[in-house]
């Protein structure tokens, strides 16, 4: 069991706009920021967004994150077929004074 | 361009030990904390453990500490994780991964390929 929750999977169709879940209590994302990371099929993960809503240079603004209290959310608007991959969330979290991420969503482009 | 390059990996019994090495290149190795991320065949990621760079400060997940030591040699632009007693639930590709800064709690920019452990007998 994660610490932090995310729905398994998720579906859209392209130019969906589409949104993802994470959940998690005041130790983690309560406290801190979260981190999205983006993992295509058979590839390293990639950080997506940081410190709830920043965007790395190169990850286009069709991708945003947003937190309230102890929830966060991803999502994707013009949704492309090369989004199909794996999304985690990752909070620092002060009780175990460590990471923590979520189990990670899969999503299908239909 | 910056590159992490694990390696390592292989198959190991229950048990028994392993040392991993990422060596880096593209920044200056010095200035950023390092962490290890592992992902069992089929599963999430699960963090492992974070070496801060300014005063070597580490940090360990719950399953593997005692057992695994996370190190640095900022000459050698190397991290090392010194994996002991393995078991059969530390079967998983491992991922070295720069943070952004100095801080423990600094996301993850770059990440290596990994590298595949499989403890078994």
């Amino acid at each position: 069991q994660s610490v932090l929750t995310q729905p398994p999977s998720a579906s859209g169709t392209p130019g969906q706009r589409i949104t993802f879940s994470c959940s998690g209590s005041s130790s983690n994302i309560g406290g801190n920021t979260v981190n999205w990371y983006q993992q295509l099929p058979g590839t390293a993960p990639k950080l997506l967004i940081y410190s709830d809503h920043q965007r790395p240079s190169g990850v286009p603004d069709r991708f945003s994150g947003s937190k309230s209290g102890t929830s966060a959310s991803l999502a994707i608007s013009g949704l492309q077929s090369e989004d199909e991959a794996d999304y985690y969330c990752a909070s620092w979290d002060d009780s175990v004074n460590g990471w923590v991420f979520g189990g990670g969503t899969k999503l299908t482009v239909l | 361009e910056v590159q992490l390059l694990e390696s390592g990996g292989g198959l190991v019994q229950p048990g028994g030990s392993l040392r991993l090495s990422c060596v880096v290149s593209g920044f200056t190795f010095s200035s950023y904390v390092m962490n290890w991320v592992r992902q069992a065949p089929g599963k999430g990621l699960e963090w492992v453990s974070t070496i801060v760079n300014i005063d070597e400060t580490t940090y360990y997940a719950d399953s593997v500490k005692g057992r695994f030591t996370i190190s640095r040699d900022d000459r050698r632009n190397t991290l090392s994780l010194q994996m002991n007693s393995l078991k059969a639930e530390d079967t998983a590709v491992y991922y070295c991964a720069k943070g952004t800064h100095s801080s423990a709690w600094d996301p993850f920019d770059y990440w290596g390929q990994g590298t595949l452990v499989t403890v078994s007998s």
